[in-house]
């Protein structure tokens, strides 16, 4: 079945150690996208990929980086976490954008302590 | 310029109840529309698009929604609420590129 898988779920993390969320999808979409959700707000795009090896930054302003070095992976990195990196990070994908929308993974839900 | 509002939110409605979410939007180009759930500790899951064909759009799990272009209004509604819809939902618009701009979500509360 085609999905799109996010690990991991839940991550606590202390401050100052470097982490990689992971974002795979089996529907061979060139556009990846990785949001950040916090309560109350809407989503925030902070990185997108219209395919390999093609990365650009989002409107929010994140100290995370990103690589699409295949078609189905689009890891995000901290390489130094912060408490102020806590948040809910989504990955999605898309085809035909404006016409199909996104299919969403389930989220990292990450805390740094 | 693209951007959505959903007026409330918060929404309680008592099982059995009509549901209805709002969302108002402002777009440069004709607009495509859709609304989404999430469960808790979930992704979001699409409910419903609008891409310029009928105006009233039916989703899942009895959800509809209807484009009134002379309003600007996505507004969502489900004849009658049930336990399961308790979940937060997102309308969004597409700019004019490969992004969407999400509203700051509507928390459903179902009442039994």
């Amino acid at each position: 079945e085609a999905d799109i898988y996010q690990t991991p779920r839940y991550l606590v993390i202390g401050t100052g150690k470097k982490i990689t969320l992971e974002c795979s999808q089996t529907m061979g979409h060139d556009k990846m996208y990785w949001y950040q959700q916090d309560p109350g707000m809407e989503l925030h795009l902070i990185h997108y990929s219209y395919g390999v090896n093609s990365t650009e930054k989002g409107d929010l302003s994140s100290e995370s980086t990103v690589s699409r070095i295949r078609t189905e992976h689009f890891p995000l990195t901290l390489e130094s976490a912060r408490p102020s990196h806590t948040s809910q990070y989504l990955c999605a994908s898309s085809e035909r954008t404006r016409v199909d929308g996104y299919t969403f993974g389930s989220g990292t839900r990450l805390t740094v302590v | 310029a693209q951007s959505v509002t959903q007026l409330g939110s918060h929404v309680s409605v008592s099982e059995g109840a009509l549901v209805l979410l709002r969302c108002n939007y402002s777009s440069s180009v004709p607009p495509y529309l859709f609304w989404y759930v999430q469960y808790p500790n979930q992704g979001l899951q699409l409910l419903l698009k609008y891409t310029s064909a009928a105006t009233l759009v039916k989703g899942i799990n009895g959800f509809e929604a209807e484009f009134k272009k002379s309003e600007t209004s996505f507004h969502l509604t489900k004849p009658s609420a049930h336990m399961s819809d308790a979940a937060e939902y997102f309308c969004a618009v597409s700019g004019t590129g490969n992004q969407f701009y999400f509203g700051t979500g509507t928390s459903l509360t179902v009442i039994p």
